[in-house]
């Protein structure tokens, strides 16, 4: 199976500052990729798919870039409300697997 | 607007077997594959299968093969979740998920709100 690893597990930063979270497979999944956002007690959020297209009503501060086996999920302007944790998800085929996750505070 | 609403809560002893269901609503439930990811506490996110709900096709992932059903009743709309011989490391939320792709494309747009199935 295919291994998707994230980095980092978590982060803090400023309202305002850029954030880039990384997202790595262990063989090339082209552009098959997914990103979510999973706010504490609620369910996961699509915010991005085929890697860097924008799920519709998702803000434009959220890009996410990458094919192969390197991915990233970038933040251009923290938000408080984006506070969550983040994962990663490759969809070329099964089985479906997900990164760990990125935990997101702000300093 | 889509919605996929999900049973309750449960409680069940080691050994036994645990059905969650599903119910789509806001769009026609046969065109779109309705995936399962379960989430043990504090946990990431893993896989479970998905069913195609036009031909009742699934397909589970190896390490749910053998324990694991997924079905669905087009008539309501709803799509089933059964896990059996449950073991305490099973202990989760479940949630069912809309692949948003009339053929598949395996990942998620839409979300039910999670079922917690506590095995204890």
């Amino acid at each position: 199976d295919i291994l998707m690893t994230q980095s980092p597990s978590s982060l803090a930063a400023s309202v305002g500052d850029r954030v880039t979270i990384t997202c790595r497979a262990s063989q090339g999944i082209s552009n098959f990729l997914a990103w979510y956002q999973q706010k504490p007690g609620k369910v996961p959020k699509l915010l991005i798919y085929a890697a860097s297209t924008l799920q519709s009503g998702v803000p434009s501060r959220f890009s996410g870039s990458g094919s192969g086996t390197d991915f990233t999920l970038t933040i251009s302007s923290l938000q408080p409300e984006d506070v969550a944790t983040y994962y990663c998800q490759k969809y070329n085929s099964a089985p479906l697997t997900f990164g760990g996750g990125t935990k997101v505070e702000i300093k | 607007q889509v919605q996929l609403v999900q049973s309750g809560a449960e409680v069940q002893k080691p050994g036994a077997s645990v059905k969650v269901s599903c119910k789509a609503s806001g769009y026609t439930f046969i065109d779109y594959y309705v995936h399962w990811v379960r989430q043990a506490p504090g946990q990431g996110l893993e896989w479970m299968g998905w069913i195609n709900p036009n031909t009742g096709g699934t397909n589970y992932a190896q390490k749910f093969q053998g324990r694991v059903t997924m079905t669905r009743d087009t008539s309501i709309s709803t799509a089933y979740m059964e896990l059996s011989r449950l073991r305490s490391d099973d202990t989760a939320v479940y949630s069912c998920a809309r692949d948003p792709g009339s053929y598949g494309t395996y990942y998620f747009d839409y979300w039910g709100q999670g079922t917690l199935v506590s095995v204890s």
